[in-house]
């Protein structure tokens, strides 16, 4: 069974800080693992993925995430924090099942304030 | 140009009552997804389908019932509602059923069930 555990329900962080979102991942095989973000009101959108072509992946607004298999971690980090990265922040895990789709599970999300 | 689309984006309705919401992508995608979020945020997938097939079906009550007349729309219908069902919708699309496909997801239906 594949999961993603996000430590850290809600982080603040002031603005111009380093921001470190927590993911750990479970899967019995190589997996595919995402970061997505969601403003308030809005649905998720994509801020990058793990594929395996490199352990550490660039997204948008200067976000990246470092792949640790030795660790089982995919923590996402941004140097400095804008007051526009306040959303709620979502690992996800993704596995091919049996007949070749896909199965997308969520962690419970990590809700980012920044402290102007 | 909105990718994926949801319809209304708000709906308050009474216990009992049978109720439709709507998804389109204009995105040439083959997969579809309905995710239900509750109020503590977690979100959970409810059925994928494929090309208009049911492929993933996680053990979500009769009383859903998903419908794709083509690749581009997947609806779903709620009958019987119930005051647990109140939540966030949202429908999804992938290029593909294959593992590693960016989802594309819906603005999101906020459900409310009196």
């Amino acid at each position: 069974a594949q999961s993603v555990t996000q430590l850290g329900s809600h982080v603040s962080v002031s603005e111009g800080a380093l921001v470190l979102l927590r993911c750990n991942y479970s899967s019995s095989v190589p997996p595919y693992l995402f970061w997505y973000v969601q403003y308030p009101n809005q649905g998720l959108q994509l801020l990058l993925k793990y594929t395996s072509a490199a352990t550490l992946v660039k997204g948008i607004n200067g976000f990246e995430a470092e792949f640790k298999k030795s660790e089982t971690s995919f923590h996402l980090t941004k140097p400095s924090a804008h007051m526009s990265d306040a959303a709620e922040y979502f690992c996800a895990v993704s596995l091919s099942l049996g007949w070749g789709y896909q199965k997308v599970t969520f962690g419970i999300g990590t809700k980012l304030q920044v402290i102007p | 140009d909105t990718a994926v689309s949801q319809t209304p984006k708000y709906l308050v309705t009474q216990m009992g009552n049978d109720k439709s919401i709507k998804c389109e992508q204009n995105l040439g995608h083959d997969t579809m997804y309905w995710y239900k979020q509750d109020s503590k945020k977690f979100l959970k997938i409810m059925f994928s389908y494929n090309n208009k097939e049911l492929i993933i079906n996680e053990t979500v009550p009769n009383r859903f019932s998903p419908k794709s007349p083509d690749k581009a729309h997947l609806n779903l219908h709620i009958n019987s509602l119930e005051l647990g069902d109140s939540a966030v919708y949202f429908c999804a699309s992938s290029q593909d059923k294959a593992a590693g496909n960016e989802q594309f997801f819906g603005p999101g239906t906020r459900l409310t069930v009196l």
